[in-house]
């Protein structure tokens, strides 16, 4: 009965490769995140989708992409990996407020490591 | 200006006493959220309280209340009877009613309890 789940846990690639990241949550939400946690334990909103309609692209690289096909799952897809691009990744989901609880949850989190 | 600030990066906390971890928050809102979440070092989000604007009431979860006081912008976490498991990065956050898909986050506080 997970509620936000992510896979793989943990990404071990090579510099320039290209990636992808899976989320889906359960819980019905409308609202689905992208954060990323960086070494110093920041953590910077990437994208968040409502109703698989991009809302928020917090300046991020054009090699990040992500792709909602329907409103429970919410991917990421990384072009030519950088070094810079090593942290956390983590997917979050959340209701319209006043519909249900305020609450984000997160998934598990990708450690993303590249090489 | 930053939405959610925490000044303490690194907290020591004797085990079974009480601690506050401190947190103000900037918004021109009248209507917003206010979050503590708990990262332990196996890396997983952890939703702990929250505090609707509006709520009269402090917030209580176990262990855990929510110390609100609105005319400052302060919504400190108190933590009474730590526990060693209580040893984690602690994360306010904050989401405003009209820009309902963004959650603000503070750069957290890493707290250490001490048998």
């Amino acid at each position: 009965d997970t509620a936000v789940s992510q896979t793989p846990k943990y990404l071990v690639t090579q510099m320039g490769n290209d990636k992808s990241i899976k989320c889906e949550q359960n819980l019905g939400h409308d609202t689905m995140y992208w954060y990323k946690q960086d070494s110093k334990k920041f953590l910077k909103i990437m994208f968040s989708y409502n109703n698989k309609e991009l809302i928020i692209n917090e300046t991020v690289p054009n090699r990040f992409s992500p792709k909602s096909p329907d409103k429970a799952h919410l991917n990421l897809h990384i072009n030519s990996l950088e070094l810079g691009d090593s942290a956390v990744y983590f997917c979050a989901s959340s209701q319209v407020p006043g519909t249900g609880t305020d609450t984000q949850y997160f998934g598990p989190g990708t450690r993303l490591t590249v090489l | 200006a930053q939405k959610i600030t925490q000044t303490q990066p690194g907290m020591f906390v004797q085990e079974k006493e009480a601690v506050t971890l401190d947190c103000t928050y900037d918004t021109s809102d009248q209507s917003y959220g206010l979050f503590w979440y708990k990262q332990p070092s196996s890396g997983e989000m952890i939703f702990l309280i929250y505090q609707g604007s509006y709520d009269e009431q402090n917030a209580t979860e176990g262990r855990y209340s929510l110390n609100f006081q609105k005319a400052r912008k302060s919504a400190n976490l108190v933590i009474s009877a730590s526990q060693l498991g209580d040893s984690a990065m602690y994360f306010c956050a904050m989401r405003e009613f009209y820009n309902f898909n963004k959650f603000y986050f503070g750069s957290g506080t890493k707290l250490n309890v001490k048998p």
